[in-house]
């Protein structure tokens, strides 16, 4: 089945800092892929919608100078955090959509992002 | 919008004990459903899936039926074991313009299956 590999899995970055999480789709081409953002013992929250070649589209109260994603290819999309805080600690997972009704989404393993 | 709700957990029980995790959804037209599972440190997995009313789908033990009419796709398993303990998450698919499907997700529900 189709992979979504997602780099790093773990991070840990101070505060202030900017941290770059890597989305690739390994054996299909991805024109769209999602980011999400799980809390601790919580659902997974829709940030954004990448798409390749335009701007990303964001969900409501997700700040978009501040989680800044790049589609750069069809099979790379990134989400970086720029300037942490430690309120930005989180689980971050992509997933690049099923094109076919009834198609699953594909996710990445998904990135533990800690900020000290 | 599209929406998935699912009962509250954490939901704890023996091994094996029969295993039911409601969900319901809202939905215009006719997604289709997912349960996917979380493991401890770990990314989701696809569980099972249905695509149309009526529909079953089924692994590792798990079923989960697709009932247009209560609009709920509830998973159950005969008899659980320790080994899945785990966050269950009941998902729908949502249509993004030509862009494919992005995934709504449930809550999710913790289980715990004790020894």
């Amino acid at each position: 089945g189709a992979v979504v590999s997602q780099h790093p899995s773990w991070v840990i970055c101070k505060s202030g800092t900017s941290v770059k999480i890597e989305c690739r789709s390994l054996d299909f081409q991805a024109t769209t892929m999602f980011w999400y953002r799980q809390f601790p013992k919580q659902s997974l929250m829709l940030m954004a919608t990448s798409n390749e070649g335009s701007k990303a589209t964001y969900e409501q109260g997700v700040e978009k100078d501040k989680f800044l994603i790049n589609h750069a290819s069809l099979t790379l999309s990134t989400l970086t955090v720029t300037s942490a805080h430690p309120e930005d600690s989180s689980f971050y997972i992509c997933s690049a959509p099923g094109h076919l009704s009834g198609a699953e989404a594909f996710f990445g393993q998904g990135t533990r992002l800690t900020v000290v | 919008g599209n929406s998935v709700t699912q009962m509250e957990g954490p939901v704890t029980l023996s091994e094996e004990a029969f295993l039911t995790i409601n969900c319901t959804y809202t939905a215009t037209g006719y997604p289709s459903l997912f349960w996917y599972v979380q493991y401890p440190g770990e990314g989701l997995q696809l569980l099972l899936k249905a695509t149309k009313a009526d529909d079953k789908g089924s692994n590792k033990g798990f079923e989960a039926t697709y009932r247009k009419e209560t609009t709920s796709f509830h998973l159950e398993k005969g008899s659980v074991q320790v080994s899945d303990s785990a966050v269950y998450f009941c998902a729908l698919s949502d249509q993004v313009g030509t862009g494919g499907f992005k995934t709504i997700f449930g809550a999710g529900t913790r289980l715990f299956v004790k020894a």
